[in-house]
């Protein structure tokens, strides 16, 4: 069954350790995207992928980093978490496509992050 | 960058009755507004969309109603149920880049 999955769901780690969020999709889709976002409030995007070895950063500002190296794998790194990076961690999938509408976002069930 | 206001912040509303959420966005080449539902403990899923072409789009008791010229859009929700209870964003196409601004999100609660 076609799905984006996200784990860990819940991950509580102490100041300064390094940490990766995990984002697979099995759509096939080319875009994919990074979203913080606070219980209950606006998404900020933070990082977003065009495909393969193609990353940008997003509107929001982060210290995170984003890697592409297979279509359907696309993992967010923490080198040194502090508390301020605590938040919900949302990563979403769409499809290329050359036409002018975009297209809908699929969006994982999220990583919950608390710094200590 | 290109802002999306969303209104309220928070909705509480009676089961049977009529939720209303609007949105107001600013200059934009693609006229693709998506609304998305997120309960708590999920990530946001794409609930209804509405394109330039029409007015108004309605799926069951779910309605976006459009207005190009003043910029701004909005869902209402026919006879609202305990289910709706979710938080809702709507969106708006960032350039040609396949990116979405959300609004702010508004909190609906339907009381039984």
């Amino acid at each position: 069954e076609a799905d984006i999955y996200q784990t860990p769901r819940y991950l509580v780690i102490g100041t300064g350790k390094k940490i990766t969020l995990e984002c697979s999709q099995t759509m096939g889709h080319d875009k994919m995207y990074w979203y913080q976002q606070d219980p209950g409030m606006e998404l900020h995007l933070i990082h977003y992928s065009y495909g393969v070895n193609s990353t940008e950063k997003g509107d929001l500002s982060s210290e995170s980093t984003v890697s592409r190296i297979r279509t359907e794998h696309f993992p967010l790194t923490l080198e040194s978490a502090r508390p301020s990076h605590t938040s919900q961690y949302l990563c979403a999938s769409s499809e290329e496509r050359q036409t002018r509408y975009l297209n809908e976002q699929f969006f994982g069930p999220g990583t919950r992050l608390t710094v200590l | 960058q290109q802002q999306v206001k969303q209104s309220p912040q928070s909705l509480i509303v009676q089961k049977g009755g009529i939720s209303i959420i609007n949105c107001a966005y600013e200059n934009t080449a693609f006229d693709y507004f998506p609304w998305y539902q997120q309960f708590p403990g999920k990530g946001p899923a794409l609930l209804i969309a509405i394109r330039p072409d029409v007015s108004e789009k309605k799926e069951g008791r779910f309605t976006i109603s459009f207005n190009k010229s003043a910029k701004q859009f909005s869902l209402h929700i026919m006879d609202s149920q305990p289910g709706d209870s979710a938080t809702y964003f709507c969106a708006a196409p960032s350039g040609n880049t396949g990116k979405l601004i959300f609004g702010q999100g508004t909190t609906l609660q339907v009381k039984p």
